[in-house]
């Protein structure tokens, strides 16, 4: 199974608004409602930051917001600030053969 | 506060062995299917493994299968995952992480640290 797809970078002025996508197929992305997406800082975990395409964990402010159309899923942050830049990945699940598939990660740079 | 805290990394040849834990508490580890996860150094992440609640349904990624076994212990509130015939290119960091659904993770580890090297 392919990952799924990410722009390599994105960047964005504090206060703007930035969409990162993830492009799968109709196994992973396309079939399922079950589109993650995480954030990262260089050397430390993951952390769940959009779940079941949009929804958000306890925690997450609302300026994070998930969706798909069809194959495609996206990230937008709205009112980008300084602690957003980092690392993002998506993630779907597959199917029972691969279960889980990953995009190859955003970095955000905040200008 | 839940917490996940993995051992058991470090420095092994290639055709060896280890076996890394992750202690859990703050939630029910009986509640939960359970992950781990890789992520070689400067790359993305990787799904490696899966295990249903009581230990009887079990998931690997091909690139594992048939080298590496996920097990926990419901009595000690900890997972495992046993690594075989390492290869260089299993070196990572690896992640154990509670399932949320369908391999969605709402925690994870700090991570600990697997070398595979001559």
């Amino acid at each position: 199974q392919s990952a799924l797809t990410q722009p390599r970078s994105v960047s964005g002025s504090p206060g703007q608004s930035v969409t990162i996508s993830c492009s799968g197929t109709s196994s992973d992305v396309g079939g399922y409602n079950y589109v993650s997406w995480y954030q990262q800082y260089s050397g430390k975990a993951p952390k769940l930051m959009i779940y079941d395409v949009f929804r958000r964990p306890s925690g997450v402010p609302d300026r994070f917001s998930g969706s798909k159309s069809g194959n495609t899923a996206f990230l937008t942050i709205s009112g980008l600030r300084a602690e957003d830049e980092a690392d993002y990945y998506c993630s779907s699940y597959a199917g029972r053969e691969n279960f889980v598939i990953f995009g190859g990660g955003t970095k955000l740079t905040v200008l | 506060e839940v917490q996940l805290v993995e051992s058991g990394g470090g420095l092994v040849r290639p055709g060896g062995s280890l076996r890394l834990s992750c202690a859990v508490s703050g939630f029910t580890f009986t509640s939960n299917w359970m992950l781990w996860f890789r992520q070689a150094p400067g790359k993305g992440l990787d799904w490696v493994s899966l295990i249903d609640r009581d230990g009887t349904t079990t998931f690997y990624a091909d690139s594992v299968k048939g080298r590496f076994t996920i097990a926990r212990d419901n009595a000690r509130n900890t997972l495992y995952l046993q690594l075989d015939s390492l290869r260089v290119d299993d070196t990572a960091v690896y992640y154990c992480a509670k399932d949320l659904n369908y391999g969605q993770s709402d925690s994870w580890g700090q991570g600990t640290l697997v070398t595979v090297s001559s």
